[in-house]
C-alpha cells in the first residue's frame, strides 16, 4: 500500500527555535493535512491543504504555524518559535478528495521535543 | 455538539483472551462516518475500519470485529483471541458525512496483552 512518509521521526530542539517538520503525501493525493497529538491526549485537526492554499485551520494553527508546499512532492509544517506546549507527535496525512468516504492515509509522525 | 467517549483508560489481559474495546458517540448528524485507528508503540495511526452510519451491520476482519448499535451511540470493537502484537492505543473517531478530515477523536483506550 503507498505511503505518505515524514521526516525526521524524532526532533528536538530549544525553545523559540524554528522547527520544519517534512512530509511526502502519496503522489496522487491532492488534500494534505496536520495534526497533533500532545503526549496522552486527543489527536488534534491544524490544517487542511489544496491548491496551494489551506482551506480550514483550527484554532491551535496561530500565526507561528505556517504550511507550505516547496515543490512537487514536499509538505512542509513550519514552526516560527517553537514554545513548550508545542512538545507533540505531529501526523501528517493525504487524501485524494476531501469528501467525506474517502480514506485518509497518515504518515508515522514526528516526535517533536521543545526543551 | 459532536463528542467520542471511550471510557476504557487502560485494558490489560492474558494474551488468547478476547477484549471489547467501547467507544460511544455524540452527533446531531443523521448520516456520518466512524472509524477505528490502532497506534502501535512505534506511534503511527493505522487505519483498521470506517463505517457509515447507515450501515448498521456488524463487520469482522480475521480476529477484530465492530459492533455498530445506532440505537446506544455505540460502536464497539473486539479482539478475539488477542495476541501481544495487539498492544497499542485504540483510537475511536467520528466525523461528518461530507468531510474526511475533520475527525473528532476519542481519547484512546489502551490494550496491554500479557503474554
Amino acid at each position: 500500500e503507498p505511503e505518505v512518509t515524514q521526516t525526521p521521526s524524532h526532533q528536538v530542539t530549544q525553545m523559540g527555535q524554528e522547527v520544519i517538520l517534512r512530509c511526502v503525501p502519496i503522489s496522487n493525493h491532492l488534500y494534505f493535512y496536520w495534526y497533533r497529538q500532545i503526549l496522552g491526549q486527543k489527536v488534534e485537526f491544524l490544517v487542511s491543504f489544496y491548491n496551494n492554499e489551506i482551506s480550514e485551520k483550527s484554532e491551535i494553527f496561530d500565526d507561528q504555524f505556517s504550511v507550505e508546499r516547496p515543490d512537487g512532492s514536499n509538505f512542509t509544517l513550519k514552526i516560527r518559535s517553537t514554545k513548550l506546549e508545542d512538545s507533540a507527535m505531529y501526523f501528517c496525512a493525504s487524501s485524494e478528495t476531501d469528501r467525506g468516504d474517502e480514506k485518509l492515509f497518515f504518515g508515522s509522525g514526528t516526535q517533536l521535543s521543545v526543551l | 455538539a459532536q463528542k467520542v467517549t471511550q471510557a476504557q483508560t487502560e485494558i490489560s489481559v492474558v494474551e488468547k483472551e478476547d477484549v471489547t474495546l467501547d467507544c460511544v458517540y455524540e452527533t446531531r448528524d443523521t448520516t456520518y462516518y466512524l472509524f477505528w485507528y490502532k497506534q502501535p508503540p512505534s506511534g503511527e495511526l493505522v487505519f483498521l475500519i470506517r463505517r457509515n452510519s447507515f450501515d448498521e451491520q456488524n463487520e469482522i476482519s480475521g480476529r477484530y470485529s465492530w459492533n455498530f448499535q445506532k440505537s446506544t451511540s455505540s460502536f464497539n470493537f473486539t479482539i478475539t483471541a488477542s495476541q501481544v502484537v495487539d498492544s497499542a492505543v485504540y483510537f475511536c473517531a467520528l466525523s461528518r458525512i461530507d468531510s474526511n478530515y475533520q475527525l473528532i477523536w476519542g481519547a484512546g483506550t489502551k490494550l496491554i496483552i500479557k503474554p
